[in-house]
């Protein structure tokens, strides 16, 4: 079956620009996760959905970021006033539960890139 | 210090040879373990569950020490297709947050 999905690939924008990236879940899963991985690292914890709502937003660095998921399915990521260390591989994952013992899937990532 | 720790790379090892990782884990109520592979450009893939008791697929053995909050990999007889960056990763649990906290990576390469 489909795997998680994200679109775009790659975005490349300006300093300042508004940007909106988005992931499109294994069907039937409840779990969306969002994950930053810069290069060198291990993916860093963003925010997590059980269904529509933010379950755990901890690891936003800061309110320049903001997720949804107002369908319990599709969600998207949006990053307002981009900087340049916004640059990174965001990552979504989903999962057919939250916590202990499941198995979280990654889709491909979106390489953003600020210029 | 950071949450998830896992040895420094790269690994160079030649075919054939026996590797070992090793991730330790500051957080006691971490509940759940695993090793993920990660391909050059790729997003992870699970490579397998960390349990108890430990468990093995194939060349692969993991290990759990809950005590030293310590997990391990072990890979038998590389391949060239084992060349990838290998992560550790610490679910903390429903009622923490169910998010996976992972370490920095370790890069293996196996040379011919």
């Amino acid at each position: 079956g489909a795997g998680v999905s994200q679109t775009p690939s790659n975005k490349v924008t300006e300093k300042g620009k508004y940007v909106e990236l988005r992931c499109d879940p294994i069907s039937g899963h409840t779990a969306l996760y969002w994950y930053r991985q810069s290069l060198g690292q291990g993916p860093e914890f963003l925010i997590y959905f059980q269904g529509t709502g933010a379950a755990d937003d901890s690891g936003l660095p800061n309110d320049r970021f903001f997720a949804v998921r107002p369908e319990g399915s599709v969600s998207t990521l949006k990053i307002q006033r981009t900087e340049r260390g916004d640059s990174a591989v965001y990552l979504c994952a989903s999962s057919l539960l939250a916590g202990t013992g499941e198995t979280q899937y990654f889709g491909p990532g979106t390489r953003l890139l600020v210029l | 210090r950071k949450e998830v720790e896992q040895d420094p790379g790269p690994f160079n090892v030649p075919e054939g040879a026996t590797v070992a990782f090793n991730c330790t884990y500051s957080n006691s109520a971490s509940q759940s373990f695993f090793w993920y592979r990660q391909d050059c450009r790729k997003e992870p893939k699970l490579l397998m569950s960390v349990y108890s008791s430990g468990n093995e697929d194939g060349r692969f053995t993991a290990q759990l020490n809950r005590a030293s909050q310590y997990i391990s990999l072990l890979i038998r007889d590389s391949k060239l297709s084992d060349s990838a960056t290998y992560l550790c990763a610490v679910l903390l649990g429903y009622n923490q947050g169910g998010k996976l906290i992972f370490g920095q990576g370790t890069e293996l390469s196996v040379k011919p």
